[in-house]
């Protein structure tokens, strides 16, 4: 199975600073297709997970524009340019390539300080 | 809207059984893949179980593989996973989701709990 890897799993951030976060995959992630199948997902507290990222670097509906992700391969970033109060929570990022199973990474915790 | 209401949660004993269900409403069910996806107590995610949109194609986590079975009926709108053989280690809150390319787990129930105790 794919590992995913993510760091930090814990940061605190000023509002209004950037946030970035790293997942590392164990395979790479480029599928023959040409499309890289890794997903960021945001778990609020209290709710359940909501998809922010597909395919590496593509907002979901309604997510704002102040997320992006990128990477390639087996490297990726999911970054938040200008952190706000309602993007606490965990940050899982996700591969899709080589089902089953789907993996999650270990998650990373973000913080308003 | 979509919605996932996931039912069928509670305490059981280890080697005990439970069913659970997801109802889903706002989009046509069968047209699309769905998962469960559990979330042990204070832990991360992990995914258990795909059925495809007609059911023709399963797919189950090494840890559940043998002892979950994931179902469908397209008639009722309804995702169902039977647990036998429950242990402690499936304690979680379980999860559906939609499952489908290109944004897989784009709408999530709000979960059920499932606890394994004696």
């Amino acid at each position: 199975d794919i590992v995913m890897t993510q760091t930090p799993l814990s940061l605190s951030v000023t509002p209004g600073q950037p946030a970035s976060i790293s997942c590392k995959s164990s395979q790479s992630l480029l599928h023959s297709d040409g499309k890289t199948y890794l997903y960021w997902y945001l778990q609020k507290p209290g709710q359940s997970p909501q998809l922010l990222i597909y395919e590496v670097s593509s907002r979901f509906s309604g997510v704002p524009d102040r997320f992006s992700g990128s990477g390639s391969g087996t490297d990726f970033t999911l970054k938040i340019s200008r952190v706000e109060a309602e993007d606490v929570g965990v940050y899982y990022c996700m591969q899709g390539i080589h089902l089953p199973p789907y993996t999650f990474g270990q998650g990373t915790k973000l913080e308003i300080k | 809207q979509v919605q996932l209401v996931e039912s069928g949660g509670g305490l059981v004993k280890p080697g005990g059984s439970l069913r659970l269900s997801c109802a889903a409403s706002g989009f046509t069910f069968s047209d699309y893949y769905m998962s469960w996806i559990r979330q042990a107590p204070g832990k991360g995610l992990e995914w258990v179980s795909y059925i495809s949109s007609s059911g023709s194609t399963i797919y189950y986590a090494d840890s559940v593989k043998g002892r979950f079975t994931i179902s469908r009926d397209n008639a009722k709108n309804s995702l169902y996973l039977q647990m036998n053989s429950l242990r402690a280690e499936d304690t979680a809150v379980y999860y559906c989701a939609r499952d489908q390319p290109p944004h897989p787990f784009d709408y999530w129930g709000q979960g059920t709990l499932v606890t394994v105790s004696s």
